[in-house]
C-alpha cells in the first residue's frame, strides 16, 4: 500500500513570500491532517479535514495559512506572506477511524526554512 | 483539553542496555495512546498504542509501553537498545472513539534518545 506523498521535500523562501505544500493521502482515508513541527518541539495540528470538509482549523493562523481538500483526497497547504517563525517541517497525515482501527500514517514532511 | 507531558528532552544510554522513556498525560476522558518514533528527515512511525484491555503494550522493534491510568502515565521501554534506536521518540493522546472524524492526535516535545556504541 502506497503511504502519504508530501511535496516537496524541502523549501527555501524568503520572508514575505508565498509557498504551497501539497499531501495525497492514503487511498480511501476519509480524515487529513495538517501538523507543523518546529525544531525540538512536537508536532502542532494546524486543520483536520474529513472528507473535504474542516473538521478543526482552530490553531491555524487563518491571516496567513490557508488549507483545502478539494473532492476529499489531495490537500494543499499555503502561507501567504511567510514570517520567519514559519519555519518548520510541515507533516501530512491520513487515517481511516474506526473501533479497531487507530492508527494515523504520516508523510515524510516537508521542511520549509524562511530567510 | 488533553496534554501530554515528556519529562526527558534526552536520554542517552549505552547500547544492550535497558532504557525507559517516560510520557504522562492529562485529560478529562478516556484515552487512547501512542508512541511514535521519528528517524531523521523522517515522518512519524507508529511503534505501539493503547486502546483499551490489558495495560502492557507490546510494539515493534521490541519495545513495550504500560499504562498506568492512576498515574496517568504510558512509560515507553526496551530491555535492550541498539545503535539502530537512536531516534526521537513521541508520546500522544486522542480521545477514546466517538465516530468518524473524531481523532485527534496531541504530542508531547519528545525525547531524543540517543545510543551510545
Amino acid at each position: 500500500e502506497a503511504g502519504v506523498a508530501q511535496s516537496p521535500r524541502y523549501k527555501i523562501i524568503e520572508k514575505r513570500q508565498s509557498v504551497a505544500f501539497w499531501c495525497n493521502p492514503i487511498s480511501g482515508h476519509a480524515t487529513l491532517y495538517w501538523y507543523q513541527q518546529i525544531l525540538g518541539q512536537g508536532p502542532k495540528l494546524l486543520i483536520q479535514f474529513q472528507n473535504n470538509g474542516v473538521v478543526d482549523d482552530s490553531q491555524l493562523p487563518k491571516d496567513r495559512f490557508s488549507a483545502e481538500r478539494l473532492k476529499g483526497v489531495d490537500s494543499t497547504l499555503k502561507i501567504q506572506p511567510a514570517k520567519l517563525e514559519d519555519s518548520a517541517v510541515y507533516l501530512c497525515a491520513s487515517s481511516f477511524w474506526t473501533r479497531t482501527n487507530t492508527e494515523a500514517f504520516f508523510g515524510q514532511g516537508t521542511r520549509l526554512t524562511v530567510v | 483539553a488533553q496534554s501530554v507531558t515528556q519529562l526527558d528532552s534526552q536520554v542517552p544510554v549505552f547500547e544492550e542496555a535497558p532504557v525507559e522513556l517516560r510520557c504522562n498525560y492529562s485529560s478529562s476522558v478516556s484515552v487512547y495512546l501512542f508512541w511514535y518514533v521519528q528517524y531523521p528527515n523522517q515522518g512519524l512511525q507508529l511503534l505501539l498504542k493503547y486502546l483499551s484491555g490489558s495495560t502492557l503494550v507490546k510494539g515493534i522493534n521490541g519495545f513495550e509501553a504500560e499504562f498506568n491510568k492512576s498515574q496517568t502515565s504510558f512509560h515507553l521501554r526496551k530491555p535492550s537498545v541498539h545503535i539502530s534506536d537512536t531516534a526521537e521518540y513521541f508520546c500522544a493522546v486522542s480521545d477514546s472513539y466517538s465516530g468518524a472524524g473524531s481523532y485527534q492526535l496531541t504530542f508531547g516535545k519528545g525525547t531524543k534518545l540517543s545510543v551510545i556504541p
